[in-house]
């Protein structure tokens, strides 16, 4: 069946790094765009990152930008979120999610995967 | 970037009544808008898409209209499993924004 499996996450202190990947089975990966959206705790959802399914064009919310890394391993399967400079603001369950229709420019989102906790605290 | 404004924060309903969830967008984004709902300590799960068309495996008690810049979701009996937040989601263009939510719940 189609689904996404997270891994990664976890307590970092701030300034450290973290590594998130979204393992997809079930569909085609490399036909769809993939994105990265968080949820602080107790707060609404936010898009922090997308990548293209060629990974040719990448979108970062400003609150990233500079900081996270989108990425994607098509003939693995496998999608990243790679986290430097971490703040406590970046606390928040991370979800990786499908895009919704094959080759979309922008679209809904209609496969996620679990979600995984990610604690910046020292 | 297009902000979306959901209303009410909370909406407090009695099972078997109707509940009317308003997303409002700061410019028009056509009819792509959709409407996620998020259950506590499960990822959000798509609801509807193109603003009136239901998602695989939700009921027709759920429905959705709107287009440009007014959206409503309605649930027309509501059943103790669909108390949750509702999130809407324009995806006309970038950024792809998300409303504040509605949380649903029991009055």
């Amino acid at each position: 069946q189609v689904q996404l499996v997270q891994s990664g996450g976890g307590v970092v202190q701030p300034g450290g790094s973290l590594r998130l990947s979204c393992a997809a089975s079930g569909f085609t990966f490399s036909s769809y765009g993939m994105h990265w959206v968080r949820q602080a705790p107790g707060k609404g959802l936010e898009l922090v990152a997308f990548i293209r399914n060629d990974g040719g064009t990448t979108y970062y919310a400003d609150s990233v930008k500079g900081r996270f890394t989108i990425s994607r391993d098509n003939p693995r399967n496998i999608l990243y979120l790679q986290m430097n400079s971490l703040r406590a603001e970046d606390t928040a369950v991370y979800y990786c999610a499908r895009d919704f229709s094959l080759l979309a420019v922008a679209d809904c989102f209609n496969v996620w995967g679990q979600g995984t906790m990610v604690t910046v605290s020292s | 970037e297009i902000v979306l404004t959901q209303s009410p924060a909370t909406l407090s309903v009695s099972a078997g009544e109707r509940a009317t969830l308003s997303c409002r967008a700061s410019q028009s984004v056509s009819r792509d808008l959709a409407w996620y709902q998020q259950k506590p300590g499960q990822a959000p799960r798509l609801l509807m898409y193109g603003a009136s068309t239901r998602a695989t495996g939700f009921p027709a008690r759920f429905s959705g209209s709107g287009s440009g810049t007014e959206f409503t979701l309605t649930i027309s009996s509501l059943q103790s499993e669909d108390f949750a937040v509702y999130y809407c989601q324009q995806y006309n263009s970038w950024p792809l924004t998300f409303g504040g939510g509605t949380k649903v719940d029991i009055k």
